[in-house]
């Protein structure tokens, strides 16, 4: 089955604890982005990436870091996370294609205290 | 800047007709996209337009305006299901990237 798995679903954690989000996908999709969902404020992006050992900033990078080591996984890491990284962050992956439409990973609520 | 403007929320009857709509000022165009998203749960895409018109899949219908900078998307024979919130996002010129509105919320009475 096509998909996109994010690990953990659900996360709380204490301020500046290092964690790390893993994103995988199994359709070959070239591209690979992370959000980060808040009420009211819609789907940000955090960073991106085109292809292997290929990322770029998003609108909401600070905190975040990300690799792409391989073309199936994305993980995005918190080095020193903070209350106000406590969001619902979605993985997402795209290939080219007519729609180059996003398919969307279940989603980890991370809860920072 | 690059904006893109849906309302907060809705409301209609189950059986009715929505029409929920979504203007946008970016800097380039290549497609405009609709998105379902269901509370706590990842956003599942419903359509793509790209050329002006109307795109009609079941129940669903969106339609495009680039002069206008316009989409609606519009849901038929209300269903209970259909209670989520409504993404709309434009692909810029050239890349992958999406810009995406805040969405709309739609809620559906019996």
């Amino acid at each position: 089955e096509a998909q996109v798995t994010q690990n953990p679903r659900y996360l709380i954690t204490v301020t500046g604890k290092k964690l790390t989000v893993t994103c995988s996908q199994n359709m070959n999709h070239e591209y690979m982005s992370w959000y980060r969902q808040d009420p009211g404020l819609g789907l940000r992006q955090i960073y991106y990436s085109m292809n292997v050992e290929v990322t770029d900033k998003g609108d909401v990078p600070e905190g975040y870091k990300v690799s792409r080591k391989e073309k199936r996984n994305f993980p995005l890491i918190l080095e020193s996370p903070s209350p106000n990284q406590t969001s619902l962050y979605f993985c997402a992956s795209s290939s080219g294609g007519r729609t180059y439409e996003q398919y969307f990973g279940p989603g980890t609520r991370l809860t920072v205290t | 800047g690059q904006n893109i403007d849906q309302p907060t929320e809705m409301t209609a009857t189950e059986g009715a007709i929505v029409q929920i709509n979504c203007t946008y000022q970016t800097s380039g165009f290549n497609g405009l996209f609709w998105y379902q998203q269901h509370a706590g749960e990842a956003p599942t895409f419903l359509s793509y337009n790209v050329l002006d018109g109307l795109e009609e899949k079941g129940r669903f219908s969106s339609f495009l305006s680039r002069s206008k900078g316009y989409s609606y998307l519009l849901l038929k024979e209300l269903q209970m299901k259909d209670s989520a919130s409504y993404l709309c996002a434009v692909r810029d010129a050239g890349n992958y990237q999406l810009i995406w509105g805040a969405g709309t919320k739609l809620i559906i009475k019996p």
